[in-house]
């Protein structure tokens, strides 16, 4: 079975700062990875996916991820945050062979002028 | 850009009703899923659905859930006899093939009352 952990369901950041976010995985087999963001009253976006391959993806919007299967770690940063990154952003995993993704519990993305 | 499209987009509903929840998904898609969102809650798995049968479903996917891919191209969840704990936004996805990410549609918030 798989399951993610994200920590921090509440992230506050400065338009220029690091945006941070953590996520961590367990699953009995190599997974894919994913980062999914939500902006208010709109669907499920992908932002980035790790299958296999280099180790650091980078997504759309300027958002990058890099996996660590030593940590079981996915975490997603974006070098300075801009005012449209506010939003919800929700790490899942999929085995490989399975169908159906496992979401974590969220993080909401804040961005202060 | 291909989009999922789900309708409505919010749909109210009396406990012990039924209602059918209706997706679009791309048109060359061939794995279909939904999810569902409980306000404050993780995004969770409900059914896949590939080659015109449930591929997997999840223990919320009971007898009072059903899903349908009438005519080729839409593709639908039934709640046969709503109840309080219904009440969520329901999420449908589509992809390619299993390597492939899924997209999502808008989602459709069910309100049971």
């Amino acid at each position: 079975a798989q399951s993610v952990t994200q920590l921090g369901s509440h992230v506050s950041v400065s338009e220029g700062a690091l945006v941070l976010l953590r996520c961590n995985y367990s699953s009995s087999v190599p997974p894919y990875l994913f980062w999914y963001v939500q902006y208010p009253n709109q669907g499920l976006q992908l932002l980035l996916k790790y299958t296999t391959g280099a180790t650091l993806v980078k997504g759309i919007n300027g958002f990058e991820a890099e996996f660590k299967k030593s940590e079981t770690s996915f975490h997603l940063t974006k070098p300075s945050a801009h005012m449209s990154d506010a939003a919800e952003y929700f790490c899942a995993v999929s085995p490989p062979n399975d169908y159906k993704l496992s979401f974590g519990a969220g993080t909401t993305v804040t961005v202060r002028a | 850009e291909p989009e999922v499209t789900q309708t409505p987009s919010h749909q109210v509903t009396q406990m012990g009703q039924e209602v059918i929840l209706r997706c679009v998904p791309i048109s060359n898609h061939l794995y279909f899923y939904w999810y569902r969102q409980i306000l404050g809650q993780k995004v969770e798995f409900l059914v896949s659905f590939y080659n015109n049968e449930i591929s997997e479903k999840s223990e919320i996917f009971d007898d009072q859930f059903s899903v349908e891919r009438p005519d080729g191209s839409n593709f639908t969840l039934k709640i046969r006899s709503t109840k309080l704990e219904d009440s969520a936004m329901y999420f449908c996805a589509s992809r390619l093939r299993p390597v492939y990410e899924q997209y999502f549609g808008p989602g459709t918030r069910l309100t049971v009352t």
